[in-house]
């Protein structure tokens, strides 16, 4: 079993749906929570970070953490085709920079105009 | 990309040469990482750096070394390509104690025939 899962998709929406992607995991020593995007044929970006459970809101996005469930979601908005590109979650137990990341395979996403 | 440059962007290789991959970044970050990205296993880390000739394994270090001599470049050699070592590589840094805010480089495309 993977220490973090992620539904691959494809996901599609029309432009303006709320879209929910989601991440599980078994690893109860992560605290740091991340999100990440990637456009085609690009590196990833990062979206969002959240430092244990709890919400936490950057304009049209919001990342959700239940460490009771071992789940974390991302929630977009108002989507826009402009959002179109694969969301990858990373976790760590601790936020050293020597520590390392854990991502998901990465959920592709494409919102319809 | 965060002042993060690689090069090549594309190589096709045959299988039992060797091959370097170069980041290069201008943002004076202390640590380094290379990662392959493979479909089905997401990021996965190769090796990292946590300064100037200080290194160590990731997650799928075999096959791999890495060296750095300047702040700014980080190498990965493969010293023997083989078909397994088909994939995307990225370069990512971050500052000290903040491993989940990494910054991507745009991705080396390597082919091993």
């Amino acid at each position: 079993q993977k220490e973090v899962e992620q539904d691959p998709g494809p996901l599609s929406v029309p432009e303006g749906a709320i879209v929910s992607l989601n991440c599980t995991y078994s690893n109860s020593a992560f605290q740091y929570f991340m999100w990440y995007r990637q456009y085609s044929r690009k590196g990833p970006e990062l979206l969002m970070y959240t430092y244990s459970s709890g919400n936490k809101e950057d304009g049209r996005f919001t990342a959700q953490v239940d460490k009771s469930s071992k789940y974390i979601s991302l929630f977009i908005r108002d989507s826009q085709p402009s959002d179109s590109a694969t969301y990858l979650c990373a976790m760590s137990a601790i936020g050293g920079a020597t520590n390392k990341l854990i991502f998901g395979t990465g959920t592709l996403l494409a919102v319809q105009p | 990309d965060a002042g993060i440059t690689q090069s090549p962007r594309h190589k096709v290789t045959e299988t039992g040469t060797p091959v370097t991959l170069r980041c290069h970044q201008t943002e004076n970050h202390r640590y380094m990482y290379w990662y392959r990205q493979d479909p089905g296993h997401g990021l996965r880390l190769i090796h990292y750096s946590y300064g100037v000739k200080d290194t160590d394994k990731g997650e799928v270090s075999d096959g791999y070394s890495v060296s750095r001599s300047k702040t700014e470049d980080f190498l990965l050699t493969l010293e023997s390509a083989t078909s397994s070592q088909t994939s995307v590589y990225f370069c990512a840094i971050s500052e000290a104690d903040s491993s989940y805010e990494q910054y991507f480089g745009p991705g080396t495309r390597l082919t091993v025939t």
